[in-house]
Parts: C-alpha cells; sequence; structure tokens
C-alpha cells in the first residue's frame, strides 16, 4: 500500500549512541517533516524538507540533523543520543499546493538508556 | 507564533454519549484546520479539516466547524462508540509559506466505556 513507511519501529540505544531513522514515501511528495511526539505535548516539528535539496529548522532541532537524500527519502540522525531524546518519532509527507493533508508513518518509539 | 490550545484530558465517556473536545488556536491570517485520531500503536490520522471560516469539517459522526470569530475549532460527536477510544489531535497548518507544516495541540486521550 502506497504512504509512508517508517524504519526501525524500535529502538533502544545507550547515551552517547547514534543512528539514523528512516523515512520513505512513495506518493511523489514533495514536502516531508519530522516530528517527536512526548506525553502532553503533543507532536513537535524538528526539521521539515521542503523539496529535495532544502531542509530546514523546526521548533526542536537541537541534537538532530537530516537529509533529504532524494525525493522519497528522509533521515534523521542522532549523533550522540541523550536521555531526553527518548520520544516517538512521527515522519510525514505532503504535496505542498495540493489540497490533501500530511500522510503520517507509524512511528519509530526510541528508547535511550 | 502561531498556537493551538486544546482541552485537557484524559476525557472518559460512556457508550453513545455525547463528546465535545475544545480548541482554540492562535495564528496569522487564515490557517487550515484539522482534526487528526491516533489509534494505539499507529501513526496519526486526519479525521477532519476546514480550510475557511464558516466551513465545517465531518467524517465518521464527527464534526468541527471552523470559527474564525472565537478562533476556535471543537471536535463533536453526538453518540461515541469504544471503537472511537484513541487521541485526539487538533492542528493547524498557515495560510501562507511553501513548506505548510503543521502546528499541534497537546492531544486529548478519549477512552469510551462499554
Amino acid at each position: 500500500n502506497a504512504g509512508v513507511t517508517q524504519t526501525p519501529k524500535f529502538q533502544v540505544l545507550k547515551t552517547g549512541q547514534s543512528m539514523t531513522l528512516q523515512c520513505a514515501q512513495d506518493m511523489n511528495h514533495n514536502s516531508m517533516y519530522w516530528y517527536r511526539q512526548d506525553p502532553g505535548m503533543g507532536l513537535r516539528l524538528i526539521y521539515y524538507s521542503a523539496s529535495e535539496g532544502t531542509t530546514d529548522k523546526g521548533e526542536v532541532p537541537n541534537g538532530y540533523n537530516v537529509s533529504r537524500l532524494n525525493k522519497r527519502e528522509f533521515s534523521l540522525r542522532l549523533e550522540s543520543a541523550a536521555p531526553s531524546q527518548t520520544s516517538v518519532y512521527f515522519c510525514a509527507s505532503i504535496l505542498t499546493g495540493s489540497n490533501q493533508p500530511q500522510h503520517f508513518g507509524d512511528g519509530t518509539r526510541l528508547s535511550i538508556l | 507564533g502561531d498556537s493551538v490550545t486544546q482541552m485537557e484530558g484524559p476525557v472518559t465517556l460512556s457508550e453513545e454519549a455525547f463528546l465535545t473536545i475544545n480548541c482554540t488556536y492562535t495564528a496569522t491570517g487564515y490557517p487550515s484546520l484539522f482534526w487528526y485520531v491516533q489509534y494505539p500503536g499507529e501513526g496519526l490520522q486526519l479525521l477532519l479539516k476546514a480550510t475557511k471560516a464558516d466551513d465545517k469539517g465531518s467524517n465518521k459522526g464527527f464534526e468541527a466547524t471552523y470559527r474564525k470569530e472565537t478562533t476556535s475549532f471543537h471536535l463533536e460527536k453526538g453518540s461515541v462508540q469504544v471503537s472511537d477510544s484513541a487521541v485526539y489531535f487538533c492542528a493547524l497548518s498557515p495560510s501562507s509559506g511553501s513548506a505548510r507544516q503543521l502546528t499541534f495541540g497537546s492531544g486529548t486521550q478519549l477512552t469510551v466505556l462499554p
């Protein structure tokens, strides 16, 4: 089925380790987003990419980097994981200029010990 | 900047009860407004949306009306079911700008008891 695919679904890291969360969409969307979801705080935007080759900071970018590898893929990297980055991470995409809503992946549950 | 304020939860109702989840927003211009629903262990799904003042979004028995004068977009359902148990998020997207990023409320956990 068409949609947004995130990998992995679950991950446990130790403080200081690094990892990359992967996101791919097959809907030919041009804009992609990374959010984190924390209890009582809704979803907060980490980084977004309005088009292939561009990335911009969102509300909470510190401690993260992103790469828009091509039109389909948008990865999120934690260079040195901290316990404060324990969260559920969601990737989303949209065809900017359309009347369609953002499509979300199923999330990655990340625990930093 | 833009912001969304949602009624705090959790909300617990009996089946067939009436549901209201309040949502107000702060934004410049005329943003688009959305309600998303998140079922346990899943991502967010669009429930309904409204793109201009006085628009009513509706889906699966849920309704919300875009009220510019009160900057509100309250979610209502006349008779909830156990299957409606989920977390509900109000969100807005700015009226200008190319990236269409969403600003979310904090979410409201709804539990419907049989």
